[in-house]
């Protein structure tokens, strides 16, 4: 079983549309949580962070951690097409640089 | 400021040679990290260097190797190339804020091993 799980999709929403999108892990450890958007042919860019449970807004994104359920979100609202993308979860551990990624979710957002 | 630079940006090789690539952190980052991403694996840890020294490794045999040099720049070693090796290795530069670790990617080597 691999640490983070991702739905690797694709998702083809609507413009306009919210998405969600999600990762569950299994390491109880992880206290550092971000979303990352690859777009093809470049490197993935940070787009979120967080460390507690709970939700941190950014303009039309906002990520959701729940530690209980080991399980983290990010929503998009107001869907543009370029928000087209892959978006990867990754997550750390106290004290360690080193991430563990999730596979990734393509999303295609259509006009 | 800067971006993390990676070269060569794309690389054929031919199975059984060995490559370098190299990466130039964000300016004032003295950790470096590699990773592989291929369509099945996704996104794998490589190693990680601070301060010239390795500090974290993923799991890759002992063909894959790197060194950080005083100005943090990096590199990272391939040698006996095999056809799965193929992949994109993208480049990571980080710096500690407060606990925080942000880590920025690079635009990634896209290696082709024939």
């Amino acid at each position: 079983q691999k640490e983070v799980e991702q739905d690797p999709g694709p998702l083809s929403v609507p413009e306009g549309a919210i998405v969600s999108l999600n990762c569950t892990y299994s390491n109880s450890a992880f206290q550092y949580f971000m979303w990352y958007r690859q777009y093809s042919r470049k490197g993935p860019e940070l787009l979120m962070y967080t460390y507690s449970s709970g939700n941190k807004e950014d303009g039309r994104f906002t990520a959701q951690v729940d530690k209980s359920s080991k399980y983290i979100s990010l929503f998009i609202r107001d869907s543009q097409p370029s928000d087209s993308a892959t978006y990867l979860c990754a997550m750390r551990l106290e004290n360690f640089n080193k991430f563990y990624f999730g596979s990734g979710t393509k999303l295609n957002v259509k006009p | 400021k800067a971006g993390v630079t990676q070269t060569p940006r794309y690389l054929i090789k031919t199975r059984g040679q060995q490559v370098t690539l190299s990466c130039s952190p964000i300016s004032g980052h003295r950790s470096v990290s590699w990773y592989q991403q291929t369509p099945g694996q996704g996104l794998q840890f490589l190693f990680e260097y601070f301060s010239e020294t390795q500090r974290n490794k993923g799991n890759f045999p002992g063909r894959f190797s790197g060194r950080q040099f005083s100005n943090s720049r990096s590199e990272m070693n391939v040698s006996t190339l095999e056809l799965g090796d193929s992949a994109l290795y993208l480049c990571a530069s980080s710096s500690l804020v407060g606990q925080d670790y942000e880590q920025y990617f690079g635009p990634g080597t896209r290696l082709t091993v024939t």
